[in-house]
């Protein structure tokens, strides 16, 4: 059972390029969840989504994130016109639907924006 | 004031020693994390506690609800142990286990 796999591990884009992070929950999985890590700054929770639905949204910057999980394929965490402050470490975590599941983590993508 | 406190932020130890991470929240929470992250690496979740104590190999976990804190323990600390040990809560009423609200993290560095 693979655990959660988030690709590509590093990605480099220009200013005003898009950037497209991928997250495979592990098998069974039907939450995910995805957080920011800016340079020296702790973890922030971004957003939370099932299957076609987006459930919490909360912590989204307002403009030029979104995030998807279809119903095939991996959860996507796309950024639009990307700028250098968009720099920083995008995990993924995926749990079970059940009440005792607790999250797994990824690797993580590393966004450096030049 | 972060509803997640950690201290220390910094901790440096010899190896062989006894470690001790601490972190306190202000808010009701249905679960507490400790997870683990190497530099330039991934997260790996060591513990989730709702109550009482765990313990896995050379570390153990307490949290103690009515003090709104957990402590984090590494019993004979290794250089393999260096790494960033960060505390996350989920509030209570959560019903989804990864909306996780996190501390500063604790940068431990053991020394052969």
């Amino acid at each position: 059972n693979a655990g959660v796999m988030q690709n590509p591990r590093h990605l480099v884009r220009r200013r005003g390029q898009e950037a497209r992070l991928r997250c495979s929950p592990m098998k069974g999985h039907s939450h995910v969840y995805w957080y920011r890590q800016l340079p020296e700054e702790g973890l922030k929770f971004m957003v939370y989504l099932q299957k076609e639905n987006i459930i919490d949204e909360s912590g989204m910057p307002k403009e030029r994130f979104s995030a998807e999980f279809p119903k095939e394929g991996p959860s996507i965490l796309r950024i639009q016109q990307v700028v250098r402050g968009d720099s920083a470490a995008y995990f993924c975590a995926s749990s079970p639907p059940s009440a005792t599941g607790r999250a797994f983590f990824g690797q993580g993508t590393r966004l450096t924006v030049v | 004031k972060n509803e997640v406190e950690q201290s220390p932020q910094n901790l440096t130890a010899q190896e062989g020693e006894f470690i001790t991470i601490n972190c306190s929240y202000s808010v009701g929470i249905s679960a507490l994390h400790w997870l683990q992250q190497h530099p330039g690496g991934g997260i790996v979740s060591l513990f989730m506690l709702s109550s009482g104590k765990k313990k896995h190999g050379r570390l153990i976990a307490t949290i103690n609800i009515q003090e709104k804190h957990s402590s984090l323990h590494i019993t004979a600390s290794h250089p393999r142990d260096s790494a960033v040990y960060i505390c996350a809560v989920l509030n209570a009423g959560g019903t989804s286990y990864g909306k996780l609200t996190f501390g500063q993290g604790t940068i431990l560095t053991v020394h052969p």
